[in-house]
This record gives structure tokens, C-alpha cells and sequence, in this order.
């Protein structure tokens, strides 16, 4: 069955330390995968997809087939980061397939 | 640019009572949907639809109601409110294709009680 898994529903870390919040996903064939963003008061909204291979306000995800995972890193983490981070997948009917969130808490 | 735009933001309802949330884009989109979001369980799939006059179910589709008469509008429908209805709905749009960014609006809180 397709699925995203988020294992960590809250993710608190300090101003600076680097941070990565995880995806993995089951899918059968070649997914597209995407990382969207809710700030406080915000609408949800996409931060990066890995077909982009973009970096995002210092965000970056890399596509791991073997492990399938796309982990969200970043090196230096900032306050305003704080944010619900949402994992997903585009399946064969362009579907959003999401995972749970994890609720990402920067400490100043 | 308006975007999505999705009405009302809060809502009470008592259980039985029937009510539309209302989502409107104006970026031509082909694909909308709407989505509940519970604590824990992500965004969950309600209803779908490809175009106007073609909607579909998704993964929660009882107790909802919608249609697309307009490429613009895609109305969700609660026939009869129960607590389980409980949650945040969110409508969202996207062009076809599967690389393209869903457009999401603010979302709705609805309490039924």
C-alpha cells in the first residue's frame, strides 16, 4: 500500500543545531515526493519537491531509493522555522498521498 | 491573486445540522480537492475532482457532499453533521500533472456538537 510516514510527530531543537525531520515512504514505482510547509496562522504551503533539487530557506531533501526516504535537512536552524512540516507523495493518479506531520519547535 | 479562497474559517454546528464550506480558486486549475486534518492522522482525502462536472470520492468520503459546476468552485457538503465531523478542512488546487504544486486555502475549523 502507499504510504508516508513521518515517525516524529515533534521534532525541538535549539537555534543553530542542525535539523532533519524524516520521511519514508511505500510506493510502488517511481515517486514524486514533496515537503509542505504550515506556519503559524498560514496556510499550508510547498516548501520544495525533490525533482527540483532546490534549496529552500536552507532546506534541502535528497530522494533515497534504496532507503526510500526523503529527509528533510537543514544545517543551521532558525526561529522562524518553527512550523508543521508535511511529507508527501504523488501517486499514479496525482493524488497527495500525506504523512502525519511533524510539529518542528526551535528554541531560541 | 486571490488564490484559493475558502469560507467560513470557523464553524459550530449541531449534530444534525447540514452546512456547504465554500472554496473558490481563480488560477484555472483543473484539479481540487478537499481535505480533513486530524490530530495525528495527516491530511486525509475527502473528495476530488479532474474538472467541472467530474468529481470523484477519496479516502473519507462519508457524510460529504460535493459537486463542480464551475472550474472555479468545488462546494463540500456535510448532509448531516455528527461529532466525528469534527476537524480542519482544507480545500486545495492544483493544475494536472504530477510534479505541480497544490494551492491550499486557509482552512476551516468546524466543532459539531
Amino acid at each position: 500500500a502507499q504510504r508516508v510516514t513521518q515517525p516524529e510527530k515533534l521534532l525541538s531543537v535549539f537555534k543553530g543545531a542542525p535539523v532533519e525531520l524524516k520521511c519514508n515512504y511505500s510506493y510502488s514505482g517511481s515517486p514524486e515526493l514533496f515537503w509542505y510547509v504550515q506556519y503559524s496562522r498560514q496556510r499550508l504551503q510547498l516548501l520544495l519537491r525533490h525533482i527540483s533539487r532546490e534549496s529552500i530557506k536552507g532546506f534541502t531533501a535528497d530522494l533515497n531509493k534504496g532507503e526510500t526516504s526523503f529527509h528533510l535537512k537543514k544545517p543551521f536552524a532558525q526561529e522562524e522555522d518553527s512550523a508543521m512540516y508535511y511529507c508527501a507523495l504523488t501517486d499514479s493518479n496525482y493524488q497527495l498521498i500525506w504523512g502525519a506531520g511533524t510539529k518542528l519547535i526551535i528554541k531560541p | 491573486n486571490a488564490g484559493v479562497t475558502q469560507t467560513p474559517k470557523f464553524q459550530v454546528l449541531k449534530t444534525g445540522q447540514s452546512m456547504t464550506l465554500q472554496c473558490a480558486q481563480d488560477m484555472n486549475h483543473e484539479y481540487m480537492s478537499w481535505y480533513r486534518q486530524d490530530p495525528g492522522m495527516g491530511l486525509r482525502l475527502i473528495h476530488y475532482s479532474v474538472g467541472a462536472g467530474i468529481t470523484d470520492q477519496g479516502e473519507v468520503p462519508n457524510g460529504y457532499n460535493v459537486s463542480r459546476s464551475t472550474t472555479e468552485d468545488f462546494p463540500l457538503r456535510l448532509l448531516s453533521a455528527a461529532p466525528s465531523q469534527t476537524s480542519v478542512y482544507f480545500c486545495a488546487s492544483s493544475s494536472q500533472g504530477v510534479n505541480t504544486e497544490a494551492f491550499f486555502g486557509q482552512g476551516t475549523r468546524l466543532t459539531v456538537v
